[in-house]
């Protein structure tokens, strides 16, 4: 099976850039996925890397090293309308079925 | 524009019901999931759905049952639903990995409460 862990909650002010780490046990993955929940919402897609580095989307940025186990996702210019709850995932390569595991997620929470 | 829908947004029903939640997807996708979402706990896969007819448990499929008849609609079925239950729940669909595609869509959820 696949676990991911992430840290629970983390806190910014406007403007500043801050990293979401993810680390994961898995024996075999297609690639790493970050998703983005506002309070009552549903999780959507952000990024994704299928490839070691880094890959950029605007304010956002994701990286993926699978020498490390090791992934984060990265926000810069933080706006208050960032504030969500953020989750890495992992699409399982053996299981035949390719089913996603997600993390618990991290609460970014940005203040003025 | 991809679409993911659930049929019902917010739902109340009493400790032993039979609910049904049903999830329909537009893109013709081969995956079909179904998460529950709880605090502190994350998303966790009920059942999943590879194919028409073809069902696989989750991690947590207990009080669980799921239908796949057709390709673009995906059914969680509680046979007796419990306080336990409540919950807001999650259909989602991806493509398989051999067609390219990472993505998982979402529906907007299902918010669950059993009294």
């Amino acid at each position: 099976g696949q676990s991911l862990e992430q840290p629970s909650e983390v806190t910014a002010v406007e403007g500043a850039i801050v990293q979401i780490n993810c680390t994961y046990q898995t024996s075999g993955f297609y690639g790493l996925s970050w998703y983005q929940q506002h309070d009552g919402g549903a999780p959507t897609f952000l990024s994704y890397n299928a490839l070691d580095g880094l890959e950029e989307t605007g304010r956002f940025s994701s990286f993926l090293s699978r020498s490390d186990s090791y992934g984060y996702l990265l926000l810069q210019e933080l706006q208050m309308k960032d504030s969500a709850s953020y989750f890495c995932a992992v699409r399982d390569k053996n299981s035949g079925y390719s089913t996603l595991t997600f993390g618990k997620g991290t609460m970014l929470l940005v203040s003025p | 524009d991809v679409k993911v829908t659930q049929s019902s947004r917010y739902l109340v029903k009493r400790t032993g019901e039979k609910v049904f939640l049903e999830c329909v997807q537009d893109m013709d996708h081969e995956n079909m999931f179904w998460y529950r979402q709880d605090p502190g706990l994350g998303l966790r896969l009920i059942y999943f759905s590879y194919d028409v007819k073809m069902k696989e448990k989750g991690d947590i499929p207990e009080g669980y049952s799921v239908s796949r008849e057709k390709k673009e609609r995906f059914s969680l079925i509680l046979e007796s639903a419990s306080t336990n239950q409540t919950s807001m729940y999650l259909c989602a669909s991806i493509t398989s990995p051999g067609q390219g595609g990472n993505t998982i869509y979402f529906g907007e959820g299902s918010w669950l409460t059993v009294v």
